[in-house]
Parts: C-alpha cells; sequence; structure tokens
C-alpha cells in the first residue's frame, strides 16, 4: 500500500533564508507526485506536480521539487522564503497504474516564517 | 469563476442527527472526493467519484456514505454522526483521477456533540 511521510511537523526559518520541506513516498508502482499549501482557514492548492519527465519541478511563488526515484523522495524547496510563505504544506501521492484512483496525502509541514 | 463549493461551513450537531453536508463543482469535472483533515494526522480520504453514478471508498470511509447523481454534485452524508466525526471536511474535484490536480472547497467545520 502507498504511504507518504513528512517527517517536519513544524519548520521555522528566518525570512529570506532558504527552506527545505521533505517528503517520502512508499510505493510499488509508478506515482504522480504533488505538493499543495493551506493558507490559515482556507482550503488546499497546487503548488506544483510531478508527473513524469524531468526530475525538477518548478511551481508557483517560486518553490521547486526534485524528484528522487531512488530515495523515494519529493522534497520542497525554496531558496528565500517570505512572511506570506507561512502555511501548512502537504505532499500528496496518486498511483499511476494500480486503478485504485486514490490519493494519499502526508500528515503535512507547518512553514513558520519569522521576521 | 471555476470553483468548489461546499455547505454549509460550520455545522455543530448532536449524536445521531443526520445532516448531509453538500459540494458542487462548476468545472465538468470527472472526479471529486471527500477528505478530513485532523490535527496531526493530514488529510484522509473518506470517498471518492469517477463520473456520475460511480463512487469507491477511500481510506476512512466507516461512518460515511455518498452519492454522485449528477456530475456537479457529490453530498457527503452522516446517516447517525458521532463526536469522533467531529472534524474539518474538504470537498475536492479533478478533471480526471490520478494525472491531475485537484481543486479544494473552503471546507465544512463540523462539531458533533
Amino acid at each position: 500500500a502507498q504511504s507518504v511521510t513528512q517527517l517536519d511537523s513544524q519548520v521555522p526559518v528566518f525570512e529570506e533564508a532558504p527552506v527545505e520541506l521533505r517528503c517520502n513516498y512508499s510505493s510499488s508502482v509508478s506515482v504522480y507526485l504533488f505538493w499543495y499549501v493551506q493558507y490559515p482557514n482556507q482550503g488546499l492548492q497546487l503548488l506544483l506536480k510531478y508527473l513524469s519527465g524531468s526530475t525538477l519541478v518548478k511551481g508557483i511563488n517560486g518553490f521547486e521539487a526534485e524528484f528522487n526515484k531512488s530515495q523515494t523522495s519529493f522534497h520542497l524547496r525554496k531558496p528565500s522564503v517570505h512572511i506570506s510563505d507561512t502555511a501548512e504544506y502537504f505532499c500528496a501521492v496518486s498511483e499511476a497504474t494500480s486503478g485504485t484512483y486514490k490519493y494519499i496525502f502526508g500528515t503535512g509541514t507547518r512553514l513558520k516564517v519569522l521576521a | 469563476e471555476a470553483q468548489v463549493t461546499q455547505n454549509p461551513r460550520y455545522l455543530i450537531t448532536v449524536t445521531g442527527k443526520k445532516l448531509t453536508v453538500t459540494c458542487s463543482q462548476n468545472m465538468n469535472h470527472e472526479y471529486m472526493s471527500w477528505y478530513r483533515q485532523d490535527p496531526g494526522l493530514g488529510l484522509r480520504q473518506i470517498y471518492y467519484s469517477m463520473n456520475v453514478e460511480v463512487t469507491d471508498k477511500g481510506d476512512v470511509p466507516e461512518g460515511y456514505k455518498v452519492s454522485r447523481k449528477e456530475k456537479r454534485n457529490f453530498p457527503l452524508i452522516l446517516e447517525s454522526p458521532s463526536p469522533n466525526q467531529t472534524s474539518l471536511y474538504f470537498c475536492a474535484s479533478s478533471l480526471t483521477a490520478s494525472l491531475y490536480e485537484q481543486y479544494f472547497g473552503p471546507g465544512t467545520r463540523l462539531t458533533v456533540t
């Protein structure tokens, strides 16, 4: 069965510093990978996704993620964060070939950007 | 404006009183899904629907029902709510399953006393 692990429940970082939010997954079949962001009191919105092709994926708001098949990871990075990036970030996986059409989300990482 | 709407946004109810949370999308999406969000547990999929009259269980379907009689609507039904169903619920839709991003509604905060 597929699963998603976000080891860091909270990540504090100073404004203009770089940040990496970690995501690891397990699956026996090919997967599609997503990062979503949830601002306070809002629904989730897509940051970026990996379907195939280049392993470095660029998303909105200056975020990027790298798919590493051997390490089954899809870590999210931003070279310089802003106060407005304070939010909760979710990694998600869907299986490409199993036919189950489920989505599995990680438990989320709260990014707090400090002034 | 392309969107997913949910109603109500907030609901306080008592144990055993049947309730329905509505979800509607205006993007002609085939795939729709319900999630619950709980602290420390992230989002967990309750039910999903590939298309009209096609629904299937997610990871936490117990205590919930869904129906998909029209493409745009996907209501979540709690026949006999219990306190452990107190949670934040999100409806989402996507063009089709797996490959495409999901668009989320604003959420429904449910409290069962």
